[in-house]
């Protein structure tokens, strides 16, 4: 049972556009959600997290959305740039201590010039 | 500062075969989790260790094991070697701050062939 979806495989935007990926969780004892962006080579690095207290976080071009009632997160990125075509992986986990990480199956970014 | 260190980059094992990996993680961590990544998904849970204990386990057979030793530095093991555990191996290191979260920090992970 996949407990954290990513349903789009990919998506191609255009520079200076916003992109938007999104994300659905089942599990309810998740609190803490995080995107992980992957280049190929590379392993995944942190790009934001959310709390489950919050519904919104903003860093620089990058804001995450987390809808509590329909286990649903989005990262919104504004304005997109070529540099940010990579993997992007959606993440859940719960504040007991534990760090283990569940993630999503991914959505590869493509950001055309 | 040394981000988390993976090794080797990359091997070739036939089935049957065992292998080792071994990580480093970033300097001040204390907690090494791994995790396996398929082709096409993400990645996945196989345990994590603290205090050279193994502290919590992923949906893995016990053909997946490892260690942590006192620098913090861990492997994984794989005996038995399967076509499907051809996959790239992901360790993460962390600071163990007991009941709130701490970020991960990935390594470039193993990419593992078994033939």
């Amino acid at each position: 049972d996949q407990q954290v979806k990513q349903n789009s495989p990919s998506l191609s935007v255009q520079e200076g556009r916003i992109s938007i990926l999104n994300c659905d969780y089942t599990n309810s004892m998740f609190d803490y959600f995080l995107w992980y962006k992957k280049y190929p080579a590379e392993g995944p690095t942190f790009l934001i997290s959310i709390s489950s207290i919050k519904d919104k976080n903003e860093d620089g071009r990058f804001t995450v959305f987390l809808n509590k009632s329909a286990k649903h997160l989005s990262l919104h990125i504004v304005p997109s740039q070529p540099g940010d075509s990579a993997v992007y992986f959606c993440a859940a986990t719960s504040q007991g201590g534990s760090e283990k990480l569940v993630f999503g199956k991914g959505t590869k970014l493509t950001v055309n010039p | 500062d040394a981000g988390v260190t993976q090794s080797p980059t990359h091997l070739i094992k036939t089935r049957g075969q065992q292998v080792t990996l071994r990580c480093s993680p970033k300097s001040g961590h204390d907690t090494v989790s791994w995790y396996q990544q398929a082709l096409g998904q993400g990645p996945q849970f196989i345990f994590q260790y603290y205090e050279e204990e193994e502290r919590q386990r992923g949906n893995f057979p016990d053909r997946f094991s490892g260690h942590q030793f006192p620098n913090y530095s861990s492997e994984l093991n794989v005996n038995a070697l399967l076509l499907g555990d051809s996959a790239l191996y992901l360790c993460a290191s962390s600071f163990w701050a007991g009941s709130s979260y701490n970020e991960q920090f990935f390594g470039p992970g193993t990419r593992l062939t078994v033939l």
